[in-house]
């Protein structure tokens, strides 16, 4: 079984901080996924990736198959940024989600 | 809002009782998938059907049962509930019929589900 580390579990920025979210897992994966649940729950696709990076907006993902790492970086940090991000990992067995990290920007 | 419904979005119940949890996918989103998330387990797959049939299974207990009917709106039926039933559930759609994981999913806004 996959097993998924997020790091940091909590981070708490100011606003326009450079943020960045790391996702590390142990078995070979054909992609992998971030997630960003919203205070009262909601949960929203933000980047599926199997190689290299990806850029939306504020946000990029980047992905390391060799060293089984990606990160999640915000640029620009703004207050609407709090919420729990969540990195998922698709393997054999399904997908297999990290525990999130908790992030709250402060004005 | 992602286009995925559920309902009910809060469910509270006693021990040893079935609920049933309704999933209605984007318009054309054929794949739908069940997860649970508890405060101490997390986020995990519970199910996807795609058109109808089951697709993959993961860790979805045997007193839980989902099936996906015609018009492609899914349940989820939760029996001899028990308190660490307690959870959110989420049913995602995607358009396409890749097993959990391949494809971006959009997801419903959960239903909240309390045993006591």
């Amino acid at each position: 079984k996959n097993e998924v580390e997020q790091s940091p579990q909590n981070l708490t920025a100011q606003e326009g901080e450079f943020i960045t979210i790391n996702c590390s897992y142990s078995v070979g994966i054909s992609a992998l996924h971030w997630l960003q649940q919203h205070p009262g729950g909601g949960i929203v696709s933000l980047f599926m990736l199997s190689s290299g990076k990806k850029k939306h907006g504020r946000l990029i993902a980047t992905i390391n198959i060799q060293e089984k790492h990606s990160s999640l970086h915000i640029t620009a940090s703004h207050p609407r940024d709090s919420a729990v991000y969540i990195c998922a990992v698709k393997g054999a067995d399904g997908l297999t989600f990290g525990k999130g990290t908790h992030l709250i920007i402060q004005p | 809002d992602s286009g995925v419904t559920q309902t009910p979005k809060h469910l509270i119940t006693a021990t040893g009782q079935r609920v049933t949890l309704r999933c209605s996918p984007r318009s054309g989103d054929l794949s739908v998938y069940w997860y649970q998330q508890s405060l101490d387990q997390g986020l995990q797959f519970l199910i996807q059907y795609y058109n109808g049939e089951e697709r993959a299974k993961g860790n979805i207990l045997e007193r839980f049962s989902a099936q996906q009917f015609p018009d492609l709106h899914s349940e989820l039926n939760l029996s001899s509930l028990e308190l660490g039933d307690s959870a959110l559930y989420f049913c995602a759609s995607s358009v396409v019929h890749g097993t959990s994981g391949d494809n971006e999913q959009f997801f419903g806004p959960g239903t909240r589900l309390t045993v006591l």
